[in-house]
């Protein structure tokens, strides 16, 4: 069965240290797609990256990034320099394909919460 | 802005009851997904509809149920609510229905039964 494991629940951090948000995930298709997205107090959710399974190469975006790695099914995010702004809970996630039925369907990790303190 | 949008934001109501929550998708997006956020359970996917369709389904309760109208906007029908139903029901969508989806997320309708 396809699983997301955030085994941190909850970080804190001072403003300005980096910190990493671990991502292990479990599946037995050879072909999926990882995410992660944002939660800030205000709720809604936020799409901050896609990456497919043929793809290992680390992507950074601003102070971002991003380090697939398949050996180890993990998929972990990287923020640097942190800010108070970045004080949100951030979820893991991997396509799930059903069969021959393809669907956008998601499985969510439980989510870390990251705090940010000045 | 995700350009997905739900209605009501909030709502309050008495176990037993029946309520109905709405979503209008992303100009252009075809699929609506609905997901139920609680502490104890996290995130969990409730069910797809693609183009009208019925398209996967997740740990939905039978008295859970919802469609997607041919304008694409989709509602969530809860009925005989009890107190566990108590949640953060979101609604997403996306272009299409593969693996690679990117979905966007509505900011959410807090239902709380009592």
């Amino acid at each position: 069965a396809q699983k997301v494991t955030q085994a941190q629940t909850e970080i804190s951090v001072v403003e300005k240290e980096d910190v990493t948000l671990d991502c292990v995930y479990e599946t037995r298709d050879t072909t999926y797609y990882l995410f992660w997205y944002k939660q800030p107090p205000s709720g809604e959710l936020v799409f901050l990256i896609r990456r497919n399974s043929f793809d290992e190469q680390n992507e950074i975006s601003g102070r971002y990034s991003w380090n697939f790695q398949k050996s180890t099914s993990s998929f972990n995010f990287t923020i640097t320099a942190s800010q108070v702004v970045d004080s949100a809970v951030y979820f893991c996630a991997l396509s799930e394909a059903t069969g021959s039925s393809n669907t956008g369907k998601l499985i969510f990790g439980q989510g870390t919460t990251l705090q940010v303190k000045p | 802005d995700s350009g997905v949008t739900q209605t009501p934001k909030h709502l309050i109501t008495a176990t037993g009851q029946r309520v109905t929550l709405r979503c209008s998708p992303r100009s252009g997006d075809l699929s609506v997904y609905w997901y139920q956020q609680s502490l104890d359970q996290g995130l969990q996917f409730l069910i797809q509809y693609y183009n009208g369709e019925e398209r996967a389904k997740g740990n939905i309760l039978e008295r859970f149920s919802a469609q997607q109208f041919p304008d694409l906007h989709s509602e969530l029908n809860l009925s005989s609510l009890e107190l566990g139903d108590s949640a953060l029901y979101f609604c997403a969508s996306s272009a299409g229905t593969g693996t690679n989806e990117k979905l966007f997320f509505g900011s959410g309708t807090q239902l709380s039964v009592l």
